[in-house]
């Protein structure tokens, strides 16, 4: 198995600023991934974290607003830039370990005011 | 694009078997079935997966028809702690590696 940790944990941010979360995997990893989780729905997997490169985004994601560092294997960053109250969602790392097995962070839980 | 059919809520006594559907009828051969639980406020938890056998671990059993268009996830004794909401998901081996796509899921609710 692995551990998981994400920072922060919560925060609540002014409309227009910008939240670095960051993501942090205790054992080898094969691949990184970053999840929204809005309020009272499933998880929408927002894009790719590529070590090196430039992050894979899903369809209705873009680089400019979710910026993604994978500097290393282990550590990657997502940040969530000029956000409003509609960017209020929980955002989750995810992280393949070995061939098949994909872990999840705890999350974490952010309130635009 | 979750692919996969699950009834929105069940519930089941503590210390019953919890048997949980989905189905996945256009599931490909190259394709497994996953499950994961999410408990209030927490990340998802993977509990089992598997491709075309019943496979059995310590959290849970899975039963994969032979048609492969549908699976049971089996808790044999829910406890209180089981609680959450659990999601079948079909994954493709290889290139889309752990790129999970997840519907609503099943609210399990364990009652005393």
């Amino acid at each position: 198995s692995a551990v998981i940790s994400q920072k922060p944990s919560r925060d609540i941010c002014q409309r227009g600023t910008s939240l670095t979360i960051q993501c942090q995997v205790d054992s080898q990893v094969t691949m990184m991934f970053w999840y929204r989780q809005q309020p009272g729905q499933s998880l929408t997997l927002i894009a790719t974290a590529n070590q090196g490169s430039e992050a894979t985004y899903e369809s209705g994601f873009v680089i400019d607003k979710f910026p993604i560092s994978r500097p290393n294997l282990t550590f990657s960053t997502l940040t969530v830039s000029n956000m409003s109250p509609e960017d209020s969602s929980i955002y989750l790392c995810s992280a393949v370990v070995g061939v098949n097995e994909q872990f999840f962070g705890p999350g974490t839980r952010l309130t635009v005011l | 694009d979750a692919k996969t059919t699950q009834p929105p809520s069940m519930d089941c006594a503590e210390g019953r078997a919890a048997n949980l559907p989905c189905n996945h009828s256009t599931i490909s051969g190259n394709e497994y079935v996953y499950w994961y639980r999410q408990i209030h406020s927490q990340g998802p938890q993977y509990i089992i997966h598997g491709l075309k056998n019943n496979e059995t671990n310590e959290m849970a059993s899975l039963i994969i028809t032979e048609d492969r268009k549908s699976s049971t996830l089996i808790l044999p004794h829910a406890t209180l702690r089981d609680t959450a909401v659990y999601y079948c998901i079909v994954r493709v081996r290889g290139s889309t590696l752990g790129r999970l796509y997840f519907g609503r899921g099943t609210q399990l609710t364990v009652w005393p």
